[in-house]
Formats: structure tokens, sequence, C-alpha cells
């Protein structure tokens, strides 16, 4: 079965501008994450999507939003990108909230190099 | 504030030996997840404990998870150099009216031939 696929793979933008990155996770799983990794910060969950409504949230700034639709494909969305921002981001899919107590355990996509010059 | 810590952050051992990587965390988690990442790839879900004195195996990696102690250990047995890459633990956390998944820093491993 298909694992979670994100696009794009690579992404370079300029300061300021607004990038939306896109997540489709495996087929039947509902609950869609996102983090963000970088070499100083590390791994830093940004929030979760289960059934198209936002169930968890890390801390992060408000220019950081998603969304996730009715097939559980979900996008994040950065505005008014700044050079911090550069990282790699991981979409994780599970079939469950993680806010339940059954098997919660979260499948990665490959992830998305975002560059901010 | 919750603090995954992991044990030793870089490691680079000889195949054929034993080895342990350790994660600490710093109040009471309901569940924690060990992942693994090589180099420019994603992270690949290893083990999910889920209870006290749980522990799973998987080829030569084996996990435990000590809640009263608050340490889940990874240990790696007669390493081969196909495990290098880095090993993350996470930590389920209820935070600020949600879950969180925390994470520690990583452990770098370097399985030589």
């Amino acid at each position: 079965k298909a694992g979670v696929t994100q696009t794009p793979r690579y992404l370079i933008k300029t300061r300021g501008q607004q990038v939306t990155l896109s997540c489709s996770p495996i087929s039947g799983h509902r609950s869609v994450s996102w983090y963000q990794q970088t070499p100083g910060q590390g791994l830093q969950f940004l929030f979760e999507y289960f059934s198209e409504t936002q169930r968890n949230k890390g801390n992060f700034p408000g220019r950081f939003s998603g969304r996730q639709f009715s097939n559980s494909r979900s996008e994040m969305n950065v505005s008014t990108l700044e050079l911090g921002d550069s990282a790699l981001y991981l979409c994780a899919s599970s079939l469950l909230s993680r806010g339940t107590s059954m098997n919660t355990e979260a499948f990665f996509g490959q992830g998305t190099r975002l560059t901010v010059v | 504030e919750l603090k995954v810590e992991q044990n030793p952050l870089f490691l680079s051992m000889q195949e054929g030996k034993n080895y342990t990587i350790y994660c600490n965390y710093s109040t009471t988690s309901d569940r924690l997840y060990w992942y693994r990442q090589d180099p420019g790839k994603s992270l690949e879900s290893l083990f999910v404990l889920l209870s006290n004195g749980a522990v799973k195996q998987e080829g030569r990696l084996m996990a435990s998870l000590d809640t009263k102690a608050r340490l889940s250990t990874l240990h790696i047995t007669a390493a081969v150099h196909d495990l290098s890459a880095t090993y993350f633990c996470a930590v389920d956390k209820w935070l600020s009216s949600n879950y969180q998944l925390i994470w520690g820093a990583g452990t770098k491993l370097i399985i030589k031939p």
C-alpha cells in the first residue's frame, strides 16, 4: 500500500513570500501531523489534523497554518517566510488521532526541504 | 517543562559489538516511540511502547520502557553496518489541552565494518 506522499520535495523561497506544502496520508488514515526538523532545534511538532479539524497544536507562531480536506489530504501554509523557517518539514499519518489511547503509530513522508533565501 | 534527553548523542562502534542508547524523560507519559532516520531520508517507526515493562524486539534491536524511572533503552546486539543511522525517541505528553509529541535530540550511530 502506498506510503505518505509529500510534495514538493524541495523548495526555495524568498523572505516575505508564502509557501504551501502538501501531504497525502496512507489510505484509510485520518490523522495528519506536521513537524519541523532543523539542525538547531531538532524535531518540533507543528499541528495535527483529524477529520478536517485541528486537534493538536505545537508552539509555533500564527504564520504557520494548515488544513485538511475531506479525503484526509493536508496542506501546511507558512506566510511571511523568515530565514529561520528553512527546515525539513515532515508529515506523518496515523490511523487515529494522537489524543486516543489506541495505536497511534505515525508513518512519515519523505519530507519537503524548504530553503528561505 | 517536559524534556526528552538521549544519551549518547553520538556513538561510533565496531560491527559485532553490543551497545545501548538511553532515553530519559522528565515527566509522566503514556507512550514512547523509537524512530530511525537515515541521512536525507524520512523517519521510520521502529517501536511503540505503551506500558511499564514493555519490551519489543525486531532483529538486532530491542527496546524497553520503565515508566517509573522515566527511562527507555534501545539495545543493539551484534551491530552491523546497516544499522548506521540516527535514532530518535519521542514521548507523548498532554500539554496545553492537547497531546504533543516531544522528541529527543537523536543519537547518531556509526557502525564501522
